[in-house]
């Protein structure tokens, strides 16, 4: 089975931190993705990686960076993190070029910024 | 830009019974992929169930199936013999076949189903 871990379930920062999310796959994944989980507004993708130090912004990219140096791991920045960024964020991978071929999930990282 | 609605924020539907839980989806595209992701309490969202739009037959897993409308642009998810590990978050999702290595999801806001004993 594909394994996404997220390095954290629960983090508590202050505000003007900067904030690290770490996510790491294990089955050799082009794709790798970080969302934002909302009530109300779903799945919001803020950035994607097709490969190593590769990366695209998103729908939401503002106030997030990434970083991709290995393969298998891939990492959300939050340069100045600020109270609105409080949510739950979910990471996932996927293989390329299989169109059918779903996402998979970490268990997402519940972040409140104080 | 393609769009994916679920119109029901919340559905509540009896053990043993089935519930129909809707999507429609707006796109210009002809070749797409659709799927239904369910993310119970505070666990892993995993894929319940997909559908290719070249594909006319109605995708079934065991006691999930969908009815694929693409004319009407519509895939909803029936669950039948509803059971209480059921009770989760759902989320209809598109992909469109055009969009190269990427495998980039759109993902509606998600119904919320409980499940009463």
């Amino acid at each position: 089975d594909v394994k996404v871990t997220q390095s954290s379930r629960y983090l508590v920062k202050r505000t003007g931190e900067k904030v690290f999310l770490e996510c790491v796959q294990d089955m050799d994944h082009e794709n790798m993705f970080w969302y934002r989980q909302d009530p109300g507004l779903g799945l919001r993708l803020i950035y994607f990686s097709y490969d190593v130090k590769m990366k695209e912004k998103g729908d939401i990219p503002e106030g997030y960076s990434v970083s991709r140096e290995k393969k298998e791991r891939f990492s959300l920045i939050l340069e100045s993190a600020s109270t609105n960024q409080t949510s739950m964020y979910l990471c996932a991978s996927s293989p390329v070029g299989i169109n059918n071929q779903p996402q998979h999930f970490g268990d997402g990282t519940r972040l409140s910024i104080l | 830009a393609q769009t994916v609605t679920q119109s029901q924020p919340e559905m509540s539907v009896q053990e043993a019974e089935t519930v129909t839980l809707s999507c429609t989806y707006d796109t210009s595209e002809s070749d797409y992929y659709l799927f239904w992701y369910k993310q119970p309490p505070s666990r892993q969202m995993i894929l319940v169930i997909r559908q290719e739009a070249y594909k006319q037959q109605n995708a079934t897993e065991n006691r999930f199936s969908v009815n694929f409308q693409k004319a009407a642009k519509s895939f909803s998810l029936k669950i039948s013999d509803s059971q209480l590990g059921d009770a989760a978050m759902y989320f209809c999702a598109y992909r469109s076949s055009y969009g190269g290595a990427t495998n980039k999801l759109i993902f509606g806001t998600g119904t919320l189903l409980a499940v009463q004993p």
